[in-house]
């Protein structure tokens, strides 16, 4: 059970580049959520996504953000011409799609903007 | 609009005494309440969850609350160890699991 992954652990952009960060919920859930965390800041929900489906981006930037969880493969969050501010880490959780238990968290993604 | 509160300023405690971490929330009524562990530059560690209807769970040295009347929990740890110091996140959240709310968590140290 490897539990949630996500890849990169650690991402350098440059200003204006294209962020694209994975995440491989865990066995046997099916539900995908992306929160942001600024240092010394508490999580911030950005998007919460099923198979194929968007659910909920209510917290998700209108510009320059999106997410995707396809039928096959990783859930990816990506960021279009990225800015110093959009430096932050992306955590990536998932739970069961039966009865929630609470989310099951990944190591994280932190992108540093330069 | 909704907000989660958590003591803001660290906890120190000694190694052995109870640790008593509290969360207050208002215009929200979530259905279950959940508490994590975050080390520094790890993902949170989902901890414990606890319903609307239970008022109390427990789990080895960890015991939660939850009051719906008084829109709080707490969250205890008891005997605590140097290696339970960390940041502890309250997260309450609708049915489903859907609109979790993170609160900034607090910061406890357990000296030897």
């Amino acid at each position: 059970n490897a539990g949630v992954m996500q890849n990169p652990r650690h991402l350098v952009r440059r200003r204006g580049q294209e962020a694209r960060l994975r995440c491989s919920p865990m066995k046997g859930h099916s539900h995908v959520y992306w929160y942001r965390q600024l240092p010394e800041e508490g999580l911030k929900f950005m998007v919460y996504l099923q198979k194929e489906n968007i659910i909920d981006e209510s917290g998700m930037p209108k510009e320059r953000f999106s997410a995707e969880f396809p039928k096959e493969g990783p859930s990816i969050l990506r960021i279009q011409q990225v800015v110093r501010g959009d430096s932050a880490a992306y955590f990536c959780a998932s739970s069961w799609d039966r009865e929630f238990y609470g989310y099951t968290f990944g190591s994280g993604t932190r992108l540093t903007v330069v | 609009s909704q907000k989660i509160e958590q003591n803001s300023e660290a906890l120190n405690i000694q190694e052995g005494k109870t640790a008593t971490l509290t969360c207050n929330y208002t215009n929200y009524s979530p259905a279950y309440l959940q508490w994590y562990r975050q080390d520094p530059g790890r993902g949170p560690v989902f901890l414990l969850l606890i319903r609307e209807n239970e008022k109390e769970k427990r789990k080895e040295r960890l015991k939660v609350t939850f009051d719906t009347t008084l829109k709080q929990s707490l969250f205890h740890i008891t005997a605590s160890q140097p290696a339970d110091s960390a940041t502890y996140l309250c997260a309450p959240s609708e049915t489903g699991g859907f609109k979790t709310i993170f609160g900034a968590g607090t910061r406890l140290f357990v000296k030897a």
